[in-house]
């Protein structure tokens, strides 16, 4: 039990372009998601954390026009990072967790995003 | 300032010995204290938690930690390592930040030699 996925896996885009990436609970309603970024052989840092329903909480110096965050659900976040530049090549980690236990994070497989 | 510090970038071991992963902890209050297991290329993998009662924690794969209160620590320790082991350790902490949230320490990469 408590799998999160996340969409894509792996992607490639070009400059100036946005892409999405999906966060689902699966077997499990998630009222908080998290949103990390790890750059290679460091940690994890969040970026922001969201409540389904609600505007996302951005930790300091993380940009909300630019990492737009949406949890229209209890199985679902999205991470859209507009406007991309290579700076933003990163691995990002969605993490979840459920009403009442905020502590149990459960986290998804990441998703690696490469900006030419 | 709420802080979590793994000491070693690096723990090599021989399989068959026992592995020992540092962790130190900061913050105010009662700590929830977590460790984590990351293979390349894919998420964090819960190994355990100490939340409260013994001070040894047992978790997943045969890893076990001990939360000392003295000494702020929360140690990852395995009694015989496995190659497979090798990974990226991390140690957390939910803190208080003003709400609450979870720190990682900078992770402790293992390497096991057959």
């Amino acid at each position: 039990g408590a799998v999160v996925s996340q969409h894509p896996s792996w992607v490639i885009c070009k400059s100036g372009t946005s892409v999405k990436i999906e966060c689902r609970s699966l077997d499990f309603q998630a009222t908080t998601m998290f949103w990390y970024r790890q750059f290679p052989k460091q940690s994890l840092m969040l970026m922001a954390t969201s409540n389904e329903g609600s505007k996302a909480t951005y930790e300091q110096g993380v940009e909300k026009d630019k990492f737009l965050i949406n949890h229209a659900s209890l199985t679902l976040s999205t991470l859209t990072v507009t406007s991309a530049h290579p700076e933003d090549s990163s691995f990002y980690i969605c993490s979840a967790s459920i009403s009442g236990r905020s502590y149990e994070q459960y986290f998804g497989p990441g998703t690696r995003l490469t900006v030419t | 300032a709420q802080s979590v510090a793994q000491p070693e970038d690096q723990v090599n071991v021989a399989e068959g010995n026992p592995l020992t992963v540092k962790c130190t902890y900061s913050v105010s209050g009662n700590p929830y204290l977590f460790w984590y297991v990351q293979y390349p290329n894919r998420g964090l993998q819960f190994l355990l938690k100490y939340i409260t009662g013994d001070n040894l924690v047992k978790g997943s794969y045969g890893f076990e930690a001990e939360f000392n209160k003295s000494q702020t620590s929360f140690h990852l320790k395995k009694p015989s390592a496995l190659v497979s082991d090798s990974a990226l350790y991390f140690c957390a902490v939910r803190a208080n930040t003003g709400g609450f949230k979870t720190i990682f320490g900078a992770g402790t990469r293992l390497f096991v030699k057959a």
